[in-house]
């Protein structure tokens, strides 16, 4: 069946560090990835997209790599900031399924 | 913009009552989601319209759960009867087009407990 998995529950990194989250997927050939937000109380927030056929995109201190090889992308936050602290979902969508999440995880930067 | 509405905020039930909830999607947005997440997971799709048509309601308790989307804009999602382990929080989503890689916005959901 398919799986998502998310490298960690929880993640806890000194600030000005740089966060990498690992999103694995199994029986799944998604064509777009997207990274999520979630703060305590608050609906998912969108913060990046990728499609098969890119190895990376990058949108400020956000960068998001998909290895369709590996089954794998890995999201990172550079300089990161105790305001980053929230839980990072990623989500996987093919042409004919909906949109599927994994369980998140959760990253606090400590100052 | 205004964001994509939702209420109320928390409601609390017994098994067996039942319970809607409202969303309003952003104005002009043609994709209305319904997700249902519970404590710990990422959220799971319940149903998704197109304007006023379902498009995928594959995860959708039938038995109990239902759905609509009144003139394409408003949507209720009704559970009856709750039973306990719909305890969670509903989410309402919406997007320009629901053709992937239009991105999705969510509202601040609805939590629910069934005691």
């Amino acid at each position: 069946s398919q799986k998502i998995e998310q490298n960690s529950e929880a993640l806890n990194i000194q600030e000005g560090k740089t966060a990498t989250l690992t999103c694995n997927y199994t029986n799944y050939s998604p064509a777009y990835l997207q990274w999520y937000r979630q703060d305590p109380g608050r609906g998912p927030v969108f913060l990046l997209l990728i499609r098969e056929n890119e190895k990376e995109k990058r949108k400020e201190r956000l960068k998001v790599t998909f290895d369709t090889t590996l089954k794998q992308s890995l999201f990172h936050i550079t300089a990161s900031q105790p305001a980053d602290s929230a839980t990072y979902l990623c989500a996987l969508l093919s042409g004919n399924t909906p949109l599927v999440f994994g369980k998140g995880t959760r990253l606090s930067v400590i100052a | 913009e205004a964001g994509v509405a939702q209420s109320p905020r928390y409601k609390i039930i017994e098994k067996r009552q039942s319970v809607a909830f409202w969303c309003n999607p952003i104005s002009g947005h043609a994709t209305l989601y319904w997700y249902q997440q519970i404590l710990g997971q990422g959220p799971k799709l319940l149903i998704q319209f197109q304007n006023n048509g379902v498009v995928d309601d594959s995860q959708l308790p039938k038995d109990r759960f239902s759905a609509e989307r009144l003139k394409g804009v408003d949507s209720t999602l009704k559970i009856q009867p709750a039973k306990l382990e719909d305890s969670a929080v509903y989410l309402c989503a919406s997007s320009l087009d629901g053709a992937p890689g239009y991105e999705q916005y969510f509202g601040p959901g609805t939590r629910l407990t069934v005691t």
